[in-house]
């Protein structure tokens, strides 16, 4: 099925650690981004991307590390990983940004969230 | 700079009871979109309505309805004869259009909705 594939659903991680949450599309879409949803704190951007070889930081990039080598691909790494980073993580993927105005639509799918604790 | 504000935090109704769910956004471009996503226990984000800033009309799909006033700089969804199947987290969110935008959503904090049987 067509839409946007996260790996892990779950991960228990310890301070410190290291991992990579995989975000794959088979849409061909050109934009990308990782959200973290916090309690009472709503989806914050992470970091996105408008193209393979580009990418550029959100709104809460510290402490994560992205690349975008493919079309299909937007991992995003934690390279030392901390309590404050326990949440969970959505991927998501359209053809161009919300805001630019595609003829045909530009719907935005999401991952189904990646439930992350780090202990 | 872009901000989306959902003050109601939890909400909570008895079935059939009608529900609106505020929203107000601030922003500097005068060509934006509004979004509204529903977020149910089992966690996927469902997309329920965009709307930009150039169509005020208001919108009504089935129990749902949206008003949109560039007025206030509002843009409230209205459930109508809830049902427990809309208990959920429900949020607003705005991505800017003008030239230099990047054109990402941004999110209201979300609001929960609750209804009783």
């Amino acid at each position: 099925n067509a839409g946007v594939t996260q790996t892990p659903k779950f991960q228990v991680l310890k301070t410190g650690q290291s991992m990579t949450l995989q975000c794959a599309q088979d849409m061909n879409h050109e934009y990308m981004s990782w959200y973290r949803q916090d309690p009472g704190m709503g989806l914050r951007l992470i970091h996105y991307s408008v193209g393979a070889g580009i990418t550029d930081q959100g709104e809460v990039p510290n402490g994560y590390n992205v690349s975008r080598s493919t079309t299909e691909d937007f991992p995003l790494r934690l390279l030392s990983a901390a309590p404050s980073q326990t949440s969970v993580y959505f991927c998501a993927s359209s053809y161009v940004a919300q805001g630019i105005v595609k003829r045909g639509g530009n719907t935005i799918y999401f991952g189904e969230g990646s439930w992350l604790t780090v202990v | 700079a872009q901000k989306v504000t959902q003050a109601q935090t939890e909400i909570s109704v008895v079935e059939k009871e009608d529900v609106t769910l505020d929203c107000v956004y601030e922003t500097r471009d005068t060509t934006y979109y509004l979004f509204w996503y529903k977020q149910p226990p089992s966690g996927e984000l469902v997309f329920l309505i965009r709307r930009n800033s150039f169509d005020e009309q208001n919108e009504i799909s089935g129990r749902y309805s949206w008003n949109f006033q560039k007025s206030t700089s509002s843009f409230n969804f209205t459930i109508t004869a809830s049902q427990v199947v809309d208990s959920a987290v429900y949020f607003c969110a705005l991505s800017e259009a003008g030239i230099g935008s990047q054109g990402n959503l941004i999110f209201g904090k979300g609001t929960k909705l609750s209804v009783k049987p």
